[in-house]
């Protein structure tokens, strides 16, 4: 394991449904990333949080809506999404912001129906 | 934004065949990093080579960078079954995140 931590793995929703996807880091890191991932597209990084406070938004819709209570926690809020959202959500951690190796949780398959 | 961009798409090859992937980027780096991804898991860091270094090794994997071609290659030796995966490199310019390819997809057969 990693010690990038996300829950839930699976998760279904409808286009009208509000849910969260969770992350947890276990390694001190500084820096949490939220990154989508679609099929035959590179990853595409959605937000970036350095000691709690966001510091880079990758112009992702508002429907997206990301939280970080304490650098070892992050969230997804996920509100009226559309079929087109359907993708792996993949979180990671870094030490620092400024980027050496970073730790990938397992992700979340999303289906939006 | 989309930095590296892997080369081939797909590759394949038998086990014990030596397996060569290319990146290449557009825009000055601090690093490159090639990073690892099994069907549907998050990505496992391999190896970080930085703008100053030009070849890097750890155990079967070895990494070459050339920045005034602005391209690297990921070598994997004496592939193996369980190598099967997509490769990606990802670049570290300014800003705060890691730019990644679309990947490089590895089927390694026995």
């Amino acid at each position: 394991e990693t010690g990038v931590t996300q829950t839930p793995r699976h998760l279904v929703m409808g286009m009208t449904n509000k849910k969260s996807l969770k992350c947890e880091q276990h390694l001190g890191h500084n820096a949490m990333y939220w990154y989508k991932q679609s099929a035959k597209k590179p990853l595409e990084l959605m937000f970036v949080y350095s000691l709690e406070e966001r510091v880079e938004n990758n112009s992702v819709p508002s429907r997206f809506s990301p939280e970080c209570p304490n650098s070892s926690h992050l969230f997804l809020h996920l509100h009226t999404l559309q079929p087109e959202d359907s993708a792996l959500y993949l979180c990671a951690s870094s030490q620092q912001a400024t980027q050496g190796k970073a730790f990938f949780g397992q992700g979340t398959r999303l289906t939006v129906v | 934004s989309q930095q590296g961009e892997e080369d081939p798409q797909a590759l394949s090859i038998q086990e014990g065949e030596n397996a060569t992937m290319n990146c290449s980027y557009k825009t000055s780096i601090n690093n490159l990093q090639w990073y690892r991804q099994n069907s549907g898991r998050g990505l496992v860091h391999l190896i970080l080579i930085r703008s100053n270094e030009r070849e890097k090794h750890s155990g079967r994997l070895r990494v070459t960078l050339d920045t005034s071609k602005k391209s690297s290659s990921l070598l994997i030796t004496a592939s193996r079954a369980a190598d099967t995966a997509s490769y990606f490199c990802a670049t570290v310019s300014s800003g705060y995140a890691l730019n990644f390819g679309k990947g490089t997809s590895l089927l390694v057969t026995p």
